[in-house]
């Protein structure tokens, strides 16, 4: 185990809706990435957070956006839901932002109908 | 074009023999290599990291990097039924990116 929890492991949501997906760091971990993984895909970089502040960002439009907080903790939320938007969600966090060496957590799944 | 290219598999290989598992990548400026194993429903879980070129060994697990080739692979010796799974190639540029590979297939049969 990693030691990187997210919450809820599924969910089922509506077009349009919105969604907010939470991640809990392993502790002393200051930087947490968010990717999206689509069925038979690597995961897709969707953006970093460092000390509270974004760090870096894919290419994935504003209606993603992010929050990451002193305890170790951090939310995804995606705003007005579409049906592409159905995938894996990772978190990995890390112990620095330059350290690529990333511990993921379980996964959320997604489901857009 | 894509980013970080590996061969999607299915890779089979017996039991006991060495797998051998490739990458390539389009960003020359990108610094720092990664392989992470992923069993089916599971989440990405890092075996290997590499950051310079040659050989680097982790008990069953060699990655080797070709920055001129923009060429990483990853050799696992011994296979085991236990090590099927989809590897993913994983490269990172200067900010901090982390772009995967779709991932190659590997099946070892006992």
């Amino acid at each position: 185990e990693t030691g990187v929890t997210q919450s809820p492991t599924h969910l089922i949501k509506t077009r349009g809706q919105q969604v907010t997906l939470r991640c809990s760091s392993q502790s002393g971990h200051n930087t947490v990435s968010w990717y999206q993984q689509a069925l038979g895909q690597g995961p897709q970089f969707i953006f970093q957070y460092y000390r509270e502040e974004e760090n870096g960002r894919g290419n994935f439009p504003p209606r993603f956006s992010g929050l990451q907080f002193p305890n170790y903790s951090s939310e995804l939320n995606v705003n007005a839901l579409e049906l592409d938007d159905s995938a894996l969600y990772l978190c990995a966090s890390s112990y620095d932002r330059d350290s690529g060496e990333q511990y993921f957590g379980p996964g959320t799944r997604l489901t857009v109908t | 074009q894509k980013e970080v290219e590996q061969n999607s598999g299915p890779l089979s290989v017996p039991e006991g023999a060495i797998a051998s598992l490739n990458c390539t990548y389009s960003d020359r400026g990108s610094q720092s290599f990664f392989w992470y194993r992923q069993y089916s429903g599971k989440s990405p879980e890092l075996i290997m990291f590499i950051y310079s070129n040659g050989d680097k060994e982790d008990g069953r697990f060699t990655a080797q990097l070709n920055k001129a080739s923009q060429y990483v692979s990853l050799l696992i010796r011994d296979s085991q039924p236990s090590d099927s799974a989809t590897y993913l190639c994983a490269v990172m540029a200067d900010n901090n990116d982390m772009r995967f590979g779709a991932g190659t297939r590997l099946t070892v049969k006992p």
